[in-house]
């Protein structure tokens, strides 16, 4: 079974340019969340979506943005880039709701360098 | 969410058992406490995780008190590519999608 996918893995932007990353989750996950994880600390929640709808959000200002579509799949948008936001971001996958394992399954990531 | 507090970095041999504990003072009755392992520029990979007392798999063992307050992870003969960071989290039962990691215990395994 595939796991997680993020594309692209590595992209370059400029200050102020706009970026769109993607995931797909493991088959039969209805849950997608989000996270920032820059050199030296431990991934920062940036949204979770769960059956289309946004279930939570982490302290990221409102440049960030996501959605899920029907297929599960989601998009972060991130506007107006900063040097700040080079990162690494990655995506999860989870079963919420009735569940009695709090595993998230990740993908390898979309590294973003801002220039 | 709870926070969790646990050393920034541990040093171990090939072969020794290592323990990595956690402090969680504020965990609620619903959290499940999680452990993660990261290599460099790969997302965290599930360990384990328990509720209480002891759980066991292929690859660790979680050791909880009954207060739940700490836990501690366990490797048993570790090898050079556990070298990574292991983070751990306290998780909502019924979502994980919101977990919070914190900096994390990064382990060196030397030859």
């Amino acid at each position: 079974d595939a796991g997680v996918t993020q594309s692209p893995t590595h992209l370059i932007k400029t200050r102020g340019q706009h970026v769109t990353l993607r995931c797909s989750p493991i088959s039969g996950h209805k849950s997608v969340s989000w996270y920032q994880q820059v050199l030296g600390q431990g991934p920062q929640f940036i949204f979770q979506y769960y059956e289309k709808e946004e279930r939570g959000r982490g302290n990221f200002p409102d440049r960030f943005s996501a959605r899920q579509f029907p297929n599960y799949s989601s998009e972060l948008n991130v506007n107006a880039l900063l040097l700040g936001d080079s990162a690494l971001y990655l995506c999860a996958s989870s079963l919420a709701g009735d569940t009695m394992t709090g595993e998230l399954f990740f993908g390898e990531g979309s590294r973003l360098t801002v220039l | 969410l709870a926070k969790t507090t646990q050393p920034i970095s541990m040093d171990s041999y090939e072969g020794q058992e290592v323990n990595i504990t956690c402090s969680h003072n504020n965990i609620a009755t619903n959290d499940y406490i999680t452990w993660y392992q990261q290599f460099p520029s790969q997302g965290p990979r599930f360990i384990i995780q328990g509720y209480k007392t002891k759980v066991t798999n292929e690859v660790a063992s979680l050791f909880i008190p009954a207060d739940r307050k700490s836990s501690t992870l366990s490797l048993p003969r570790v090898s050079l590519s556990d070298t990574a960071v292991y983070y751990c989290l306290v998780v909502p039962n019924t979502n994980a999608g919101k977990s919070t990691f914190g900096d994390g215990t990064t382990l060196t395994v030397k030859p």
